[in-house]
Order: structure tokens, then sequence, then C-alpha cells
């Protein structure tokens, strides 16, 4: 069990350039989250997938951002022309949800892609 | 309203000693979750303990203990004998009914002196 794997780690890009991040989840895990936290706030939810379904995205997910998870495995948070306002920490979690054994709602943490936008 | 409120910007507290951060929430679901996430400055979210509405004992784990007060709706964080590790922000989140996205308030920075 290797943890929730993200990349880049850091990533400064200039307004209105399109950026990607890759979140690789725990290996038994078929729940994925997207979180973005700003500085001096709590992380706040922007979507999940239950494998490789998309299952609520919340209103922070502007039609700017795109999220997949096409095999069920890893997933892919797209910004497309980037504003200053996006820069932020971008959270990847994963949990197992509806299995024996687990409750499913612990969920396990990345170590995040920060995105600076100058 | 804010789903999840903790009071406390900073704390300190002396090796060793016990600590407890505060977070009172709101939800009118009979079904729910609490948890406690510590944040080091590396960023990295790490989950130290998870409490359910129907569970009828704190939950611990290790030297972390949850502290759930049902009528009160508050869910505060013990953390017992203090280590300079400890030092980080601590976030507590809640899920509401099978909903699972996490809300969170807007973290506790505790500072461990020697």
């Amino acid at each position: 069990d290797t943890g929730v794997s993200q990349n880049p780690r850091h990533k400064i890009t200039k307004r209105g350039q399109n950026v990607t991040f890759r979140c690789d989840p725990i290996s038994e895990h078929n729940r994925l989250y997207w979180y973005r936290q700003t500085l001096g706030q709590g992380p706040e939810f922007l979507t999940y997938f239950q494998n490789e379904a998309q299952l609520e995205k919340s209103r922070l997910l502007s039609d700017r951002f795109s999220a997949e998870r096409p095999k069920g495995s890893f997933s892919t948070l797209e910004i497309q022309r980037t504003e200053q306002g996006d820069s932020a920490m971008y959270l990847c979690a994963s949990s197992l949800f509806g299995l024996p054994g687990s409750s499913g709602y612990e969920q396990y943490f990345g170590p995040g892609t920060r995105l600076t936008v100058t | 309203a804010q789903k999840i409120t903790q009071t406390q910007p900073g704390m300190f507290v002396q090796e060793k000693e016990a600590v407890t951060l505060d977070c009172t929430y709101d939800t009118s679901d009979q079904s729910y979750g609490l948890f406690w996430y510590k944040q080091p400055s590396s960023g990295e979210m790490i989950f130290l303990i998870y409490q359910g509405s129907y569970d009828e004992q704190n939950a611990t784990e290790g030297r972390y203990s949850l502290n759930f007060q049902k009528a009160r709706k508050s869910a505060n964080l013990v953390i017992s004998a203090s280590q300079l590790g400890d030092s980080a922000m601590y976030f507590c989140a809640m899920r509401e009914g099978r909903v699972t996205p996490l809300v969170f308030g807007k973290g506790t920075r505790l500072s461990v002196i020697a």
C-alpha cells in the first residue's frame, strides 16, 4: 500500500494556460475525491468518482474544470484558461466504500498539487 | 450557516500535556460522521479518527480520542501526551447521511512547546 500519489507536486502557470493534474489512489479504493484548499481555509469538495462514474460535482467546479477517471483507477483534473483565483492546493483522496470490513467513510489524502497562476 | 465551526485559530500546549481542540457541527441528518485530520507543513492531510453518529462509545486511536457530545453537537479532539511532532493544523470534518464528500472547518493550528 503506497498511499495516494499526486503529480506534479507544484505547478506554476501563466493566466490563460491549461493545466492537468494526476491522482493515483490507493490501489483497491473505489472512490476518488478532488478537493481544493486555499490559504487559511479547510479543503473544499470539488467532485468525486465511484469507479469510473462521476457521481457528484460541486458548484465550485466551473465549466473550465473537468475531471476524469477513465478506467476506474487514476484520475485527472484539468483546468482550462486558468485564472489567478485558481491558485490553490488541489488535493486528491480515496476511500474503500461499500465493502465488508470497511465503513468506507475514511478518506486518505495525497500530498496535493500546489498550483500558482501568475 | 457554517456546517463545521472550529473556534480556536491557534493553540499552544506544553510537551507531554493533553490538549483539546474544539469542533461544533450543524446538521439535520440523523446519520452523519465526524472526522479529524492533521495537516503538517508538508501539506498532506493525515486521517486521525472517525466517529459515526450512531456510535455509542467515543472513538479512540492511540493518543487521540474524540469527545462526542451529540446533544451539544460537538466533537472535540483530545490529544494526550503531546509531542513536538504534533505541531500542525488540525481540521474537523463531517459527512452527512450517506453523502461521502467531506465538509471541513477552517482548522486550528496547534503548536507544541518543549
